[in-house]
């Protein structure tokens, strides 16, 4: 079974911190994703990855940056956390062998920023 | 532009009743392919299906059931006999089939059943 595991399940910071929300596959996936889920608006793509050190931006990639230096982990940067940034935050990853892959989720992170 | 709408926002059943989830979808595309995914109170998406469009064949699953139709654009989920477990939110979403193969994910329908 692909597993994918999220650092934390739940995370409180403060308006302006450095935030590091981490994620692993252990199924030797290339393609990583990051999403963010607000009620009302789904799931939203922030940044996605194809490779080691390959990053594209999704729909909504402000105030975020990622970082994939191993292809197992694939790691959200909020700068300079905000209230606006106060979500759950999801991680997938898929195989890029062929068009027919699954994405594979992660249990998510709940954020709050005060 | 892709585009994913569940105009369903919640739904409340009755234990054992049939449920249907709306999807309508609309891409230019002529390759694509569709899922659903089910988000039970743990938070973690699970895949139930995936779709491409050239496969209009409708899928049964237990008591799961998936209607395609392209004339209208449309990726039904039905739940026969619904149980308190399948309470959750429900994800529709669609794949193109170039470039960098982007998801859409649609709003989600809360699905609530009532034992």
């Amino acid at each position: 079974d692909v597993k994918v595991t999220q650092s934390s399940r739940y995370l409180v910071k403060r308006t302006g911190e450095k935030v590091f929300l981490e994620c692993v596959q252990d199924m030797d996936h290339e393609n990583m994703f990051w999403y963010r889920q607000d009620p009302g608006l789904g799931l939203r793509l922030i940044y996605f990855s194809y490779d080691v050190k390959m990053k594209e931006k999704g729909d909504i990639p402000e105030g975020y940056s990622v970082s994939r230096e191993k292809k197992e982990r694939f790691s959200l940067i909020l700068e300079s956390a905000s209230t606006n940034q106060t979500s759950m935050y999801l991680c997938a990853s898929r195989s890029a062998t062929g068009t027919r892959e699954t994405q594979y989720f992660g249990p998510g992170t709940r954020l709050l920023v005060l | 532009a892709q585009k994913v709408t569940q105009a369903q926002t919640e739904i409340s059943v009755v234990e054992k009743e049939d449920v249907t989830l709306d999807c309508v979808y609309e891409t230019r595309d002529t390759t694509y392919y569709l899922f659903w995914y089910k988000q039970p109170p743990s938070g973690e998406l699970v895949f139930l299906i995936r779709r491409n469009s050239f496969d209009e064949q409708n899928e049964i699953s237990g008591r799961y059931s998936w209607n395609f139709q392209k004339s209208t654009s449309s990726f039904n989920f039905t739940i026969t006999a619904s149980q308190v477990v399948d309470s959750a939110v429900y994800f529709c979403a669609l794949r193109n089939s170039g470039g960098y193969q982007k998801v859409t994910f649609g709003t989600g329908t809360k699905l609530q059943v009532i034992p």
